[in-house]
């Protein structure tokens, strides 16, 4: 398996646009988190879907986020408009099984750099 | 609400130094505890998990850590350092209903290792 695949890795772009960062977790997997890394907060939970509904989303920081998973294989981060405060790393990450987190381990994608101008 | 605090955000070891990196908890319930490591460049990876039965537990790459429960403590060690332990570690621990479970993470440690 490929793992988790994030994509772009690399986002540059410039305040007021539109950015959409995507996720495809690891066939199988039916937990889908997405995470957000800044030096100054460390890593936050953002959102979270367990069989592609969302369960949790009070880390989302404003309006201007959102996400969505049409499907099982397949997930998206849109950030509009985007601000300079939003550049961080971008991390999604899968897990499977029904045993719960304590049992089945979290696969992380390898983030998306994004650069708000 | 179950949360992690990890004490010093960069760590400086030398080679071959025992390393020590500290984690204590907030939990109402029995924790479910985790360390994980991040390389430059990449994503987090599972170094060791604390869930029920043996308080020391070992994981990848020489690390073990030990859960105390008096102390709400789950500090990460390994007797000598390696230059490829350089990394960011993060402790970690669930919350949630089971089903409806998330990883919360601390704010991390930079471990840096002297020749």
């Amino acid at each position: 398996d490929a793992g988790v695949i994030q994509s772009p890795r690399h986002e540059v772009t410039e305040m007021g646009q539109e950015v959409t960062l995507r996720c495809k977790p690891i066939s199988g997997h039916n937990s889908l988190f997405w995470y957000r890394q800044t030096m100054m907060r460390g890593l936050e939970l953002l959102i979270y879907f367990n069989n592609n509904v969302p369960i949790d989303d009070s880390g989302m920081p404003e309006d201007r986020f959102s996400a969505k998973m049409p499907n099982a294989s397949f997930s998206t981060l849109k950030i509009q408009p985007s601000e300079p405060r939003d550049s961080a790393v971008y991390f999604c990450a899968s897990s499977g099984g029904d045993r719960g987190l304590a049992n089945e381990k979290l696969f992380f994608g390898s983030g998306t750099q994004l650069s708000v101008l | 609400a179950q949360s992690v605090t990890q004490l010093g955000s960069h760590v400086s070891v030398s080679e071959g130094a025992l390393v020590l990196l500290r984690c204590n908890y907030s939990s109402s319930v029995p924790p479910y505890l985790f360390w994980y490591v991040q390389y430059p460049n990449q994503g987090l990876q599972l170094l060791l998990k604390y869930t029920t039965g043996a308080t020391l537990v070992k994981g990848i790459n020489g690390f073990e850590a030990e859960f105390k429960k008096s102390e709400t403590s789950f500090h990460l060690t390994k007797p000598s350092a390696h230059m490829s332990d350089a990394a960011e570690y993060f402790c970690a621990v669930i919350s949630g209903d089971f089903g409806n479970e998330k990883l919360t993470f601390g704010t991390g440690t930079r471990l840096t290792i002297i020749p």
